[in-house]
């Protein structure tokens, strides 16, 4: 079955620090996201993106923010200068359109030291 | 922000048996549910849909039911397995797809032999 991947599964970075967590989303697929879950807390939304462009996003998703899909299959997520709260899960998604549920990565976990 | 709500972090249901798992909403604008279900260390694994013109969807042994007057929905599992032990999250979007969605806080189902 066709899958999300992401990597890497575990990024520790240090306050102040830029990472960028990539992912690479099922081949056919059009519509990209990425969202995080903060320890003990909910599934946030953080952006959407299609035809090369973001389509929607969250007030999480700031001038800290940014996302990319530099080649045809690569989708990533910069956050620069980290901060401690930015510690999460980060979860990318990918679906063929914009109506069915989408196929989620296993995610990233972002530590923030 | 509490549009999402699951009310019940756990529950913990027979091999055999019927499985119930509740969710609120408070956004009248929601017209698209989803279920999810996850493992740890996983991504979430999108389940089953609803949208709001149905009041009903079936799918094997998930069968998701909404109720738009009480902003109600809930996801029936029969008969449960000891592979549906996961955590399952409530989904909501307001587009009428599942494009950005509101995430619930999970219920971990916890299906005993």
């Amino acid at each position: 079955e066709p899958e999300v991947t992401q990597t890497p599964s575990h990024q520790v970075t240090q306050m102040g620090q830029e990472v960028i967590l990539r992912c690479v989303p099922i081949s056919n697929h059009l519509y990209f996201y990425w969202y995080r879950q903060i320890l003990g807390q909910k599934v946030e939304f953080l952006v959407s993106f299609y035809n090369n462009e973001i389509s929607e996003k969250s007030e999480i998703f700031d001038d800290q923010f940014s996302v990319e899909r530099p080649d045809g299959s690569n989708f990533t997520l910069k956050i620069r200068s980290t901060k401690l709260e930015d510690s999460a899960m980060y979860f990318c998604a990918s679906s063929p359109d914009s109506i069915y549920g989408y196929t989620f990565g296993s995610g990233t976990r972002l530590t923030v030291v | 922000d509490q549009q999402v709500k699951q009310n019940s972090p756990s529950l913990s249901v027979q091999e055999g048996r019927i499985s119930i798992l509740n969710c609120d909403y408070t956004n009248s604008m929601f017209d698209y549910f989803l279920w999810y279900k996850k493992y740890p260390a996983e991504g979430p694994t999108f389940l089953i849909s609803i949208s709001s013109i149905k009041d009903k969807n079936e799918d094997g042994r998930f069968t998701v039911f909404l109720n738009k007057s009480a902003k109600h929905l809930s996801l029936h599992i029969v008969p449960s397995q000891p592979g549906d032990s996961a955590v399952y999250f409530c989904a909501a979007s307001a587009s009428g797809t599942a494009s950005k969605l509101t995430f619930g806080t999970g219920t971990r189902l916890q299906v005993t032999l």
